[in-house]
């Protein structure tokens, strides 16, 4: 198994551009979450996906951000536009309905200048 | 509130001795607690996973305790490697599983 697989690796952008993160779960994981993680406040739960849908968005910070996940083995995460206070390293992550299983992908390291 | 603190904040220790990392949480309801590993850009890998009825958990050189009765939890590294510089982060699923408390973490350097 490949794990979370994430794209790209890291992006440089400039304020303003839309940015779009990818991410592939482990095949059968029905959960997948986002989270952002600075050095300022650590690991952060975006938005997390139950069998594809949407379960608690709470964590978005504004509307600039929006995540979707067409099918079971993709999702996206946009921000637009983007801001240099959105730098930062955003993970992926999934897990199965039963057992524990959470595993993280390598994470996109987000630059906005 | 729900919360995880873990301390110390970083840690610097001589190649082949021991340590211990301490979480404290106030996370209700527990389900579990998770002990994870972050090589520097990487993402966290998973070390131990303890239930309420577990106080102890080993994998290789870790071995995690937990104390429920105090929502205290260690994790102590035995004879380290250089290998094992990372951040050591403590992380509590609240109620169903899939609400996870992270603490800030402990940064461990390992020096020869």
């Amino acid at each position: 198994d490949a794990g979370v697989i994430q794209s790209p690796r890291h992006e440089v952008t400039e304020m303003g551009q839309e940015v779009t993160l990818r991410c592939k779960p482990i095949s059968g994981h029905n959960s997948l979450f986002w989270y952002r993680q600075t050095m300022m406040r650590g690991l952060e739960l975006l938005i997390y996906f139950n069998n594809n849908v949407p379960i608690d968005d709470s964590g978005m910070p504004e509307d600039r951000f929006s995540a979707k996940m067409p099918n079971a083995s993709f999702s996206t995460l946009k921000i637009q536009p983007s801001e240099p206070r959105d730098s930062a390293v955003y993970f992926c992550a999934s897990r199965p309905n039963t057992g524990d299983g959470y595993t993280f992908g390598s994470g996109t390291r987000l630059t906005v200048v | 509130k729900n919360q995880v603190e873990q301390s110390p904040q970083s840690l610097i220790i001589l190649e082949g001795k021991n340590c211990t990392l301490q979480c404290n949480y106030t996370v209700s309801p527990f389900s579990n607690l998770r002990w994870y590993k972050q090589d520097t850009g990487r993402g966290p890998v998973s070390l131990t996973i303890m239930t309420f009825s577990e106080n102890t958990k080993s994998n290789g050189r870790y071995t995690a305790t937990l104390d429920a009765d105090t929502k205290q939890s260690s994790l102590h590294i035995t004879a380290s490697q250089l290998s094992d510089s990372a951040s050591y982060i403590c992380v509590v699923t609240r109620g169903a599983g899939n609400m996870l408390t992270f603490g800030g973490g402990t940064r461990l350097m390992v020096k020869p």
